[in-house]
């Protein structure tokens, strides 16, 4: 089956920790996109990436860290410079930036 | 930033019955996609409308979209329980060089009574 894979589904940080959150793609996607959901918000867009070996800082990527080393996997760091990490992450792609997402089914982020 | 704002923020119907979402945005866009997200799940793509469409359909769902008043809504049809989620606008406005940049609305809650 073709998809977005995000582990772990439930993660918990403490304090001064930094912790990453993994997405994996196979449907052969250039893009790839890490967004940061707060409760009854919409999307907020911390990086992306249009191509392996480059990406972007999105509007609130201070905390966050991400690399590209292979078109699958677009891994998000969240360091402990990031005071408010408590949400839910999701992780998308697409076959280039402005076209539909496909998303994976998220990460639940909580602070211990 | 909210390019999107979605309207009502919350909408109760019966099963059967039409259900209205409207979003608003403020610039230029390219396309406007419109997705649905189960509580506590990822959002799933239901359409794209570009702008020089005004009309769209995809099962029980039309989109309609006005350049000129920067506006779309989205109207499902004769409404189910499973249609229960909240709905989400997101216009696509160039971002830099060649980017495209999808910016969410903060969504419309649609609950579907049996």
């Amino acid at each position: 089956d073709g998809g977005i894979t995000q582990s772990p589904k439930y993660l918990f940080r403490k304090e001064g920790q930094n912790v990453t959150l993994s997405c994996e793609q196979n449907l052969n996607h250039d893009a790839m996109y890490w967004y940061r959901q707060d409760p009854g918000q919409g999307l907020r867009l911390i990086y992306y990436s249009q191509i392996v070996n480059d990406f972007q800082k999105g509007d609130i990527a201070e905390g966050y860290s991400v690399s590209r080393e292979k078109k699958e996997s677009f891994p998000l760091t969240v360091t402990s410079a990031q005071k408010n990490p408590t949400a839910f992450y999701l992780c998308a792609s697409s076959r280039v930036t402005g076209e539909k997402l496909f998303f994976g089914s998220g990460t639940q982020l909580s602070v211990l | 930033s909210q390019q999107g704002e979605e309207d009502p923020q919350a909408l109760s119907i019966q099963e059967g019955e039409n259900a209205t979402m409207n979003c608003s945005y403020k610039t230029s866009i390219n396309n406007l996609q419109w997705y649905r997200q189960n509580s506590g799940r990822g959002l799933v793509h239901l359409i794209l409308i570009r702008s020089n469409e005004r009309e769209k359909h995809s099962g029980r769902l039309r989109v309609t979209l006005d350049t000129s008043k920067k506006s779309s809504s989205l109207l499902i049809t004769a409404s189910r329980a499973a249609d229960t989620a909240s709905y989400f606008c997101a216009t696509v406005a160039p971002y830099g060089g060649a980017t495209n940049k999808l910016i969410f609305g903060t969504g419309t809650l649609l609950a579907v009574q049996p």
